[in-house]
C-alpha cells in the first residue's frame, strides 16, 4: 500500500519560530510536493522537487525553503513563521514522466497553527 | 489549464449511484480529465482519470462526453464514507512541474 507519511498532524508555533516540516514517501517517487490549503482559496503549491537536491518554486514560496537531500524525504522549513503562515500543509509525491499522469499521493497533512 | 465548472454540491442515498458531473468546456486535444476527492481533514485522494475514452477502477467509473466538453464521475454504491468533496481537474499529461490546481469542488452529502 502506497504511503506517504507527515511528520505530524498538528502543530502549534509561536510568530518567529523556525518550523520543520517532514515528508516521506516509500513509493521511491521522483516528485515530491508541499502545497497549502486554505479556505477559500484551494490548493496552492508552494515548493516542489523532482529529485534530489533539485528544488523549484511553486506559486507561494515567499516565506518558505525546502530541502532534499534523500529521494524519499522532502522537508519544508518556515524560517520564521508568522500568523498567515497558518494553514493546512499537504505533502505529495508521484511518479515522473508519463508514468505519473498526474496522479499524485497525498499525505494526511498538517495542521500548523502560529501563534 | 483548462477551466472546470462544477455544482457546489450534491446529496446522494446510501447505496444509490452518485453522478457528479464537471464542464470543461475549453479542454484542449492533449488535456487529460483528473478526478480527486477529499475527506474531511485528510489529504486529497486520486480517484481516476482519462483522456476521451470511458474508464472503469475499483473506485469509480468517468464518462467522458465525445466532443469532451464535459464528465461524469460515478460512483456505483455510494457509502458514507464517499463523503467528501471531489475536485474535477483539467490537465495536460506532463511533467512540468505536475502540480495541481484545486477549484471548488463538490461537496457530496452521501445520507443513510
Amino acid at each position: 500500500d502506497v504511503k506517504v507519511t507527515q511528520s505530524s498532524r498538528y502543530l502549534v508555533k509561536r510568530t518567529g519560530e523556525k518550523v520543520f516540516l517532514e515528508c516521506v514517501q516509500d513509493m521511491d517517487h521522483e516528485n515530491m510536493f508541499w502545497y497549502r490549503q486554505d479556505p477559500g482559496l484551494g490548493l496552492r503549491l508552494i515548493y516542489f522537487s523532482y529529485d534530489v537536491k533539485m528544488k523549484e518554486k511553486g506559486d507561494i514560496p515567499e516565506g518558505y525553503s525546502v530541502s532534499r537531500e534523500k529521494k524519499e524525504r522532502f522537508s519544508l522549513i518556515l524560517e520564521s513563521a508568522s500568523t498567515n503562515q497558518t494553514s493546512m500543509y499537504l505533502c505529495a509525491s508521484s511518479y515522473s514522466g508519463s508514468r505519473s499522469y498526474n496522479e499524485q499521493f497525498f499525505g494526511p497533512g498538517t495542521r500548523l497553527t502560529v501563534l | 489549464d483548462a477551466k472546470t465548472t462544477q455544482p457546489p454540491s450534491m446529496d446522494c442515498a446510501e447505496g444509490r449511484a452518485a453522478n457528479l458531473p464537471c464542464n470543461h468546456s475549453t479542454i484542449s486535444g492533449n488535456e487529460y480529465v483528473y478526478w480527486y476527492r477529499q475527506i474531511h481533514s485528510q489529504g486529497p485522494q486520486y480517484i481516476i482519470h482519462g483522456l476521451k475514452n470511458n474508464e472503469t477502477n475499483e473506485m469509480a467509473s468517468l464518462i467522458i462526453t465525445e466532443d469532451r466538453k464535459s464528465s461524469t464521475l460515478i460512483l456505483p454504491h455510494a457509502t458514507l464514507r464517499d463523503t467528501a468533496v471531489y475536485y474535477c481537474i483539467v490537465r495536460v499529461a506532463s511533467n512540468a512541474g505536475n502540480m495541481l490546481t484545486f477549484g471548488g469542488g463538490t461537496r457530496l452529502m452521501v445520507k443513510p
